[in-house]
């Protein structure tokens, strides 16, 4: 199908790592992001992959591509507080024109 | 500067008004994106320019017209909107076709249709 699917919800530990999961869907997609969406506000990108890469490091933020099984990951080392948000997942699909399509959004909430 | 300004920031508008919302960015992308998140949903794609030509209109209803007066702007024109059609209205711009194409979002227009 067409959606890009990811777990509803999230629950960890502050000083504990969060691992936020994606299935997508078109094995032809070029590159894959993660965005993060606070209340309220807009979507800030935090991360991407390009489709030839297995993963990628970016400070506290881990991105693991599965292409095969078309799975994406995010690991969040030392969560924080400020980690709290929606992330989602999203799939560049390049046809005659960039086409992002975002993931069903995974709500990570982190207590003391 | 990787900012994509939108106004304004909030909307209220009657069923029967005209408004437009506005989205700017000065980082030479050539291709600009609106997208429609209603609460607790991902962003929905509507429609998105290429070096200012129209190449995706999501079917979405007439009631929304977009506009690229030129390669830094992005209007989308809203006239006789529906209560459902309450939501955030989201942009973005992109380098279009090949290499990076990070797309960054401005903070979104907050709409209500009364």
């Amino acid at each position: 199908g067409e959606d890009v699917e990811q777990s509803l919800f999230l629950s960890v530990r502050e000083g504990d790592s969060s691992v936020i999961n994606c299935t997508y869907t078109d094995s032809s997609s070029t590159y894959l992001y993660w965005y993060k969406q606070e209340p309220g506000a807009g979507l800030q990108l935090l991360t991407y992959i390009f489709s030839n890469m297995d993963m990628k490091q970016d400070q506290r933020l881990t991105v693991l591509l599965n292409k095969k099984d078309k799975h994406l990951s995010l690991r969040i080392a030392d969560t924080q507080t400020g980690d709290s948000a929606i992330y989602f997942c999203a799939e560049l699909r390049s046809y005659n024109t960039d086409k992002l399509i975002f993931g069903t959004g995974t709500r990570l909430q982190v207590f003391p | 500067d990787t900012e994509v300004t939108q106004t304004p920031k909030h909307l209220v508008m009657g069923m029967t008004n005209k408004k437009s919302l506005k989205c700017e960015q000065h980082m030479g992308h050539r291709a600009m994106y609106w997208y429609k998140q209603k609460a607790k949903k991902p962003p929905e794609l509507m429609f998105v320019y290429s070096y200012e030509k129209l190449s995706i209109n999501e079917s979405v209803p007439s009631r929304f017209s977009p506009e690229c007066p030129n390669s830094s702007l992005l209007n989308l024109h809203l006239h006789a909107l529906q209560p459902e059609d309450s939501a955030l209205y989201l942009c973005a711009s992109s380098r279009s076709g090949g290499g990076n194409t990070e797309a960054f979002f401005g903070q979104g227009t907050r709409l209500t249709v009364v």
